[in-house]
């Protein structure tokens, strides 16, 4: 089945250590967004790609940076992670058709330490 | 400023009744407005788009921009409903964001 995958399911990284979190993707969407999700919160998108164009949302933190090689792949890194970043972060992607709807990951919970 | 407003964090029905999820939004274009869900355990997932003016699974939607408002709703209520819903708004400029909603949990109590 086409879709859209993320790993881990489950991170855990210490305070200030950098991690990266992956998002692949089936679907030949030429769109890729990264949200981050806390508790009791709306998703909150933090940046997307247009194709290899980057487009960074006006209040996502420096802390946060991503690259995206291919098509397919996706990557959030966050270079010095705080306790305030603990949450879940989802990754989706869309087609340039029309208005597009948005086809979602499972989600990585990221834990601080 | 977009914004997309779901006044209620929980909502509880008995199986059998109505339900209507609430959503209003505040944009000053002509909006797009979908209706999201996330089940237990699984991945947010669309449910329907008022573009394309469809029911899916009973529910349907349907924008007044008079009232910015698009809410979901259903005639009667199933327990397979109970999950998490989100409404979410789209720039229909082209720029392909979406602003969601803080999001509705639905319980359908048997």
């Amino acid at each position: 089945d086409a879709m859209v995958i993320q790993n881990p399911r489950y991170q855990v990284t210490q305070f200030g250590k950098p991690v990266t979190l992956s998002c692949s993707q089936t679907l030949n969407h030429n769109v890729m967004y990264w949200y981050q999700q806390k508790s009791s919160q709306a998703p909150k998108l933090l940046f997307h790609y247009y194709d290899k164009d980057f487009n960074n949302e006006a209040d996502t933190p420096d802390n946060f940076q991503s690259r995206r090689p291919n098509t397919s792949f996706c990557f959030l890194d966050i270079r010095s992670p705080g306790l305030g970043d603990a949450a879940m972060y989802l990754c989706a992607t869309s087609r340039e058709t029309g208005v597009p709807t948005q086809y979602f990951g499972p989600g990585t919970r990221l834990l601080v330490l | 400023a977009q914004r997309v407003t779901q006044p209620e964090k929980l909502l509880s029905v008995f199986k059998g009744a109505p339900v209507e999820l609430k959503c209003n939004y505040s944009y000053s274009g002509s909006p797009e407005l979908f209706w999201y869900v996330q089940y237990s355990r699984q991945r947010l997932q669309l449910l329907l788009r008022h573009i394309s003016r469809e029911s899916i699974k009973g529910f349907t939607a349907d924008l007044n921009k008079g009232e910015t408002s698009f809410h979901l709703k259903k005639p009667f209520a199933q327990e397979e409903d109970s999950a998490m819903y989100y409404c979410a708004l789209s720039e229909a400029s082209g720029t392909y964001k979406y602003i969601f909603g803080t999001g509705t949990r639905l319980k359908v109590l048997a």
